[in-house]
């Protein structure tokens, strides 16, 4: 069973601070998606990265793939109230598996 | 709008008694899933299915069935309620398997 813990599962910060939260697993991945969840609501995708090393950003959210393809991180620069939510990664399995595996998530409070 | 519908939103079910959760998508995509989500549990998967007519067993599969007879429609079952099955559901589609997915506004099941 491939793993995937998110670190921390919660954090609350104060606006304008920046953040970073973590994927990590013993697997290797064929890629991995960064969701947001808002209360009530179902997850959106906000990003998928593929290649080990591989760096996107999304306005003030930057994501990295790690070198292995076993880990993840999402920065948050100068965090803002809208960026409140739960943030959970998922990866795709490589070979014949290519069903996702969710982390359990981490809850993200940004206070005004 | 293309997307994703759950049906209901939400429902109070008795012990017991039998429920279906509908879920319907637009997107013309292959695969689809049903998942509960629990405090401290994160995201599990209970069923799939990778194209219509076939399905597959998840994580935490008993105790519930579920059905794949077109593209669109991806329904879950309840047969026989139990307090435990009380959870937030979500249903996503995917293109295919392991690529990014799409997901309901979820439903909200409390049984008693």
């Amino acid at each position: 069973t491939q793993l995937l813990e998110q670190s921390p599962q919660f954090l609350s910060i104060q606006e304008g601070e920046n953040l970073t939260v973590y994927c990590n697993s013993s697997s290797v991945f064929s890629s991995l998606q960064w969701y947001r969840q808002e209360p009530g609501e179902g997850p959106v995708l906000l990003v998928t990265v593929v290649t080990g090393g591989e760096v996107k950003k999304l306005k003030r959210l930057t994501f990295q793939f790690g070198d292995a393809r076993k880990d993840s991180s999402l920065h948050i620069t100068a965090a803002q109230p809208g960026d409140t939510g739960l943030y959970l990664c998922a990866g795709a399995g490589g070979g014949s598996n290519y069903k996702l595996t969710f982390g359990k998530g981490t809850l993200l409070t940004v206070n005004p | 709008i293309a997307g994703i519908t759950q049906a209901p939103t939400s429902q109070i079910l008795a012990a017991g008694r039998r429920m279906t959760l509908r879920c319907t998508q637009d997107m013309r995509h292959n695969a689809m899933y049903w998942y509960r989500q629990d405090l401290g549990l994160g995201l599990r998967l209970i069923h799939y299915s990778n194209t219509a007519g076939t399905t597959g067993k998840g994580e935490v599969p008993d105790g519930y069935s579920v059905s794949r007879a077109n593209t669109d429609d991806f329904p879950l079952t309840l047969a026989s309620a139990v307090p435990s099955q009380t959870s937030v559901y979500f249903c996503a589609s995917s293109q295919r398997e392991g690529l990014p997915q799409f997901f309901g506004p979820g439903t909200r099941l409390t049984v008693l």
